[in-house]
C-alpha cells in the first residue's frame, strides 16, 4: 500500500522567512496530494491540494510542487506570519477509488514562526 | 450551521470496556471516515464508508467496529480488543467533486479517549 514520509518533523523559522516541508510517496498510482493545517486544539483543514496532471499550484503565500518522477511533493510558505504556526500534514491518494477519498497521511510537521 | 459534530470531546474508559464515539454530519456527504491521531504518526485510517449500510476497513481496523445505518451518522466503537486505545480520534466526511475523485475532507473537532 501507499506510504508517505514527511520531513522535517519540526521546523522553526523567523517571521517573514520562507518555510518548506517535503513529502515522498511510494505508490506511483497516487494522483491527488492535499495539504492540511491543524492549529493547536483545532481540526485539520485543507489549505491547498494538487493533482498529478499539474506540477505546481499557488494560492497567495502558499504553493505546492509535485515531481511525479521522483515521487515527492513539497509545501512552500513565503513571508511567514505568526498565524502560520501549526502542524502541517501532507497526504496522498489514488483519488476516488470506490467512491471514497482514501488518504494516507504523512507524520506531520510542527511549524513554529518566531517573531 | 453545517458541519461535523463529534461527541464526547473527552472520554475516559477503564481497561476491558467498550466505548462508542459519535460522529454526526449535516453536510449531506456520502463518504465518512474515522482517523486516529497519535503524536509523530500523523493520521491513520481506521474505517471508512462510501454510502449507507456499507463500510470498509482502513489501515488499522483491528479492535474497532463501525456502523452506517444513516447517511448522517458514523459511530465508532473502540472495543476491549484494541490494545492501545488511548488516542485522539477524528471523524471526517467528503463529497465527490463533479467529474473527479472525492475532494476535501471535512473534519470534526475530535474525541480524546484515555484508558485508565
Amino acid at each position: 500500500g501507499e506510504n508517505v514520509e514527511q520531513h522535517p518533523s519540526t521546523l522553526s523559522v523567523q517571521e517573514g522567512d520562507s518555510a518548506v516541508i517535503k513529502c515522498t510517496y511510494s505508490d506511483s498510482a497516487s494522483n491527488y496530494f492535499p495539504w492540511y493545517k491543524q492549529e493547536l486544539g483545532k481540526r485539520p483543514q485543507l489549505i491547498i491540494d494538487i493533482r498529478s496532471n499539474v506540477g505546481e499550484k499557488k494560492d497567495q503565500r502558499i504553493a505546492v510542487t509535485l515531481n511525479k518522477t521522483a515521487k515527492h511533493f513539497s509545501l512552500h510558505i513565503t513571508e511567514t506570519q505568526p498565524e502560520d504556526s501549526a502542524v502541517y500534514f501532507c497526504a496522498a491518494s489514488r483519488g476516488g477509488i470506490q467512491g471514497a477519498q482514501k488518504l494516507v497521511f504523512g507524520q506531520g510537521t510542527r511549524l513554529t514562526i518566531n517573531p | 450551521d453545517g458541519g461535523i459534530t463529534q461527541s464526547p470531546k473527552y472520554l475516559f474508559r477503564k481497561e476491558g470496556q467498550n466505548v462508542t464515539l459519535s460522529c454526526e454530519q449535516n453536510l449531506n456527504h456520502d463518504a465518512m471516515y474515522w482517523y486516529r491521531q497519535d503524536p509523530g504518526q500523523g493520521l491513520r485510517l481506521i474505517y471508512y464508508s462510501q454510502i449507507v449500510n456499507d463500510f470498509q476497513k482502513g489501515d488499522i481496523a483491528e479492535g474497532y467496529s463501525v456502523s452506517r445505518e444513516k447517511k448522517e451518522s458514523f459511530p465508532l466503537t473502540v472495543t476491549s480488543a484494541q490494545k492501545n486505545p488511548t488516542a485522539f480520534y477524528l471523524c471526517a466526511s467528503s463529497t465527490p467533486i463533479a467529474g473527479g475523485p472525492n475532494g476535501e475532507l471535512f473534519f470534526g473537532e475530535g474525541s480524546r479517549l484515555t484508558v485508565l
